[in-house]
């Protein structure tokens, strides 16, 4: 049981290339969302989904997208990347009513 | 608006009690959550309260009083390896799971 993956780990990108982050989670959980975290400034969510097919804008959506095919996998796409965009970026999964799993994080740089 | 306040920055002796307060405004309330993250680590669950009262587990506490928009976090018998931020997080009412966290809060147990 892997819990919540997160691939890659780290990933350094230049102003205007556009990548997707990986997200994985095998516990058939119904919400998946994404949350940046920046120093001081604590989680914030980026997107989220409550389940194959839907997903909703969270705090902070600009300059990201993501799509929820499957119940297991929920990626985040950056569009054209920005320096702005530096951060640790943790996806997260749960059930209704019950506390969230994260992933080991993705620490991104753009340089 | 969105409002969850923790101090920045604690210290306590190992062996020792150790309270971490959380005020919160949110525009919806479906429960807090206190959840532990060391240093380039995924946040991990530590405690959750939706009703008024005390949670406790083991070495750890949360108290909420709704009323109040306040819980705490109260670690017993303070280890070297509870070192680390404890977030704070509000789950907002309706059906879409979302957390709102809060900046953290750093704790540094001294020997």
């Amino acid at each position: 049981n892997a819990g919540v993956t997160q691939t890659p780990k780290f990933q350094v990108l230049k102003t205007g290339q556009s990548m997707t982050l990986q997200c994985a989670q095998d516990m058939n959980h119904e919400y998946m969302s994404w949350y940046r975290q920046d120093p001081g400034m604590g989680l914030r969510l980026i997107h989220y989904s409550v389940g194959a097919g839907i997903t909703d804008q969270g705090e902070v959506p600009n300059g990201y997208n993501v799509s929820r095919s499957t119940t297991e996998d929920f990626p985040l796409r950056l569009l054209s990347a920005a320096p702005s965009q530096t951060s640790v970026y943790f996806c997260a999964s749960s059930d209704p009513g019950t506390f969230s799993t994260f992933g080991s994080g993705t620490r991104l740089t753009v340089v | 608006g969105q409002n969850i306040d923790q101090p920045t920055e604690m210290t306590a002796t190992e062996g020792a009690i150790v309270q971490i307060n959380c005020t919160y405004q949110t525009s919806g309330f479906n429960g807090l959550f206190w959840y532990q993250q060391h240093a380039g680590e995924a946040p991990t669950f530590l405690s959750y309260n939706v009703l008024d009262g005390l949670e406790e587990k083991g070495r750890i506490s949360s108290f909420l009083s709704r009323s109040k928009g306040y819980s705490y976090l109260l670690l017993k018998e303070l280890q070297m390896k509870d070192s680390a931020s404890y977030l704070c997080a509000v789950r907002e009412g309706g059906a879409t799971n979302k957390l709102i966290f809060g900046t953290g809060t750093l704790l540094a147990v001294q020997p």
